[in-house]
């Protein structure tokens, strides 16, 4: 299983963008890499998932350079509301054999 | 509708009892998780569970025993509690197949006094 490598922690203001990035040198090729995002007092929430160049959806875009040994993403003009921890994951075989590393806590201030 | 639904949220219970937590998922998925997360934060997979057959049984302690009636429910029995067992407790589920996203539950938060 790829291990993955984020900041412990983030800060930043309200409607600044926020880019997290996070190293997985050892990405095999059938890897996927899937963020979640995880509010006090909640289960983690699926936010956005990419193999490889970039994606984007209504919360988030995920940028992933051509070797894929990292990934960034990123947060566009965010809120308080988006105070939480997010998590990168990375594996190939299904949600099942994911690992949840430390994760990064992103404190949005006003 | 919640998609994935436990029971308790809370439970607060002493030392040497037994107690039970449940775990419902109304998305068709196939397969369910149990998740715990300590004080620390770290999110740790105890149990998986595919078709109602154990798949995933990480280094958890005999004392916790999943039972999986049916595709849509996992509970989660706990044995002689201890006070290390105090943490959140988190059902989640997916669809085997691919890179499927994971739908988590609200949690329950456990305290061993």
């Amino acid at each position: 299983l790829a291990k993955t490598t984020q900041p412990i922690s983030m800060d930043s203001y309200e409607g600044q963008e926020v880019n997290i990035t996070c190293s997985h040198n050892n990405i095999a090729t059938n890897d996927y890499i899937t963020w979640y995002q995880q509010f006090p007092s909640q289960g983690p929430r699926f936010i956005i998932q990419g193999y490889k160049t970039k994606v984007t959806n209504e919360v988030a875009s995920l940028f992933i350079p051509a070797d894929r040994k990292s990934s960034t993403l990123s947060l566009p003009r965010v809120s308080l509301s988006d105070t939480a921890v997010y998590y990168c994951l990375v594996g190939n075989t299904g949600f099942q054999k994911l690992v949840f590393g430390t994760g990064t806590r992103l404190l949005v201030s006003p | 509708d919640t998609a994935v639904s436990q029971t308790p949220k809370y439970l607060v219970t002493q030392m040497g009892n037994d107690k039970s937590i449940k775990c419902e998922q109304n998305l068709g998925h196939d397969t369910m998780y149990w998740y715990k997360q300590d004080s620390k934060k770290f999110l740790k997979i105890m149990f998986s569970y595919n078709n109602k057959e154990l798949i995933i049984n990480e280094t958890v302690p005999n004392r916790f025993s999943p039972k999986s009636p049916d595709k849509a429910h996992l509970n989660l029995h706990i044995n002689s509690l201890e006070l290390g067992d105090s943490a959140v407790y988190f059902c989640a589920s997916s669809q085997s197949g691919g890179n499927t996203e994971a739908f988590f539950g609200q949690g329950t938060r456990l305290t061993v006094v």
